[in-house]
């Protein structure tokens, strides 16, 4: 059973454009979604987090949208850059399980072309 | 202050053998995750220790074991190699377990089970 489902699987943007990455959960007990950003070769790095008591946060270039109701919350990369070309992937997690455990979306490949 | 270290990064083996990787976490951490990475099945939970007791377990079979030492690293055990055990594994850590705290990942080894 997929808990996190992520779209789309691949993205293609120019430079200067906006990156809109999506996602779906089932859980209603998830109350923590964070972002992570992968490089090749490297481990996947937090890049920003949002709780389900604000329906948006902005980190810089980002923001996270999300909507309570209809269980779904979305990353934006506003001016995107090559540099952001990299793979993307959503994540709930249940903070009152008494441990750390990550479900995570399959991820979506962000190419930024010049 | 280092960040979560992983060893090896790469290794090969066959089918039948066993393999241990082995994580050493950020100083101070006493939480770490372990995640199995495959671009089919994406980043999947395998199991998160905290002060050397096994908090939670993802869905893998018993041939997936782990354990974490008194300085909060940590170990991980696959026996009986199977090809589908082919995948990055990651290893998180955090400074507690549960809640917001940030998780962060390792650069991953790279296994190859042929």
């Amino acid at each position: 059973q997929q808990q996190v489902k992520q779209s789309p699987q691949s993205l293609i943007v120019q430079k200067g454009g906006i990156s809109i990455i999506n996602c779906a959960y089932e859980n209603t007990a998830f109350d923590y979604f964070p972002w992570y950003q992968q490089f090749p070769g490297k481990g996947p790095a937090l890049l920003i987090a949002i709780r389900p008591d604000v329906s948006e946060k902005k980190e810089g270039r980002f923001t996270i949208s999300f909507n309570k109701s209809a269980k779904q919350f979305s990353l934006h990369i506003m001016d995107s850059q090559p540099g952001d070309s990299a793979t993307y992937f959503c994540a709930a997690l249940r903070s009152g399980a008494g441990s750390y455990q990550l479900t995570f979306g399959k991820g979506t490949k962000l190419s930024v072309i010049p | 202050k280092a960040g979560v270290t992983q060893t090896p990064r790469y290794l090969i083996k066959t089918r039948g053998q066993q393999v241990t990787l082995s994580c050493s976490p950020i100083s101070g951490h006493r939480s770490v995750s372990w995640y199995q990475q495959t671009p089919g099945q994406g980043l999947q939970f395998l199991f998160e220790y905290f002060s050397e007791t096994q908090r939670n377990k993802g869905n893998f079979p018993g041939r997936f074991s782990g354990r974490q030492f008194s300085n909060s690293r940590s170990e991980m055990n696959v026996s009986t190699l199977e090809l589908g055990d082919s995948a990055l594994y990651l290893c998180a850590s955090s400074i507690l377990a549960g809640g917001y705290n940030e998780q962060f990942f390792g650069p991953g080894t790279r296994l190859t089970v042929l």
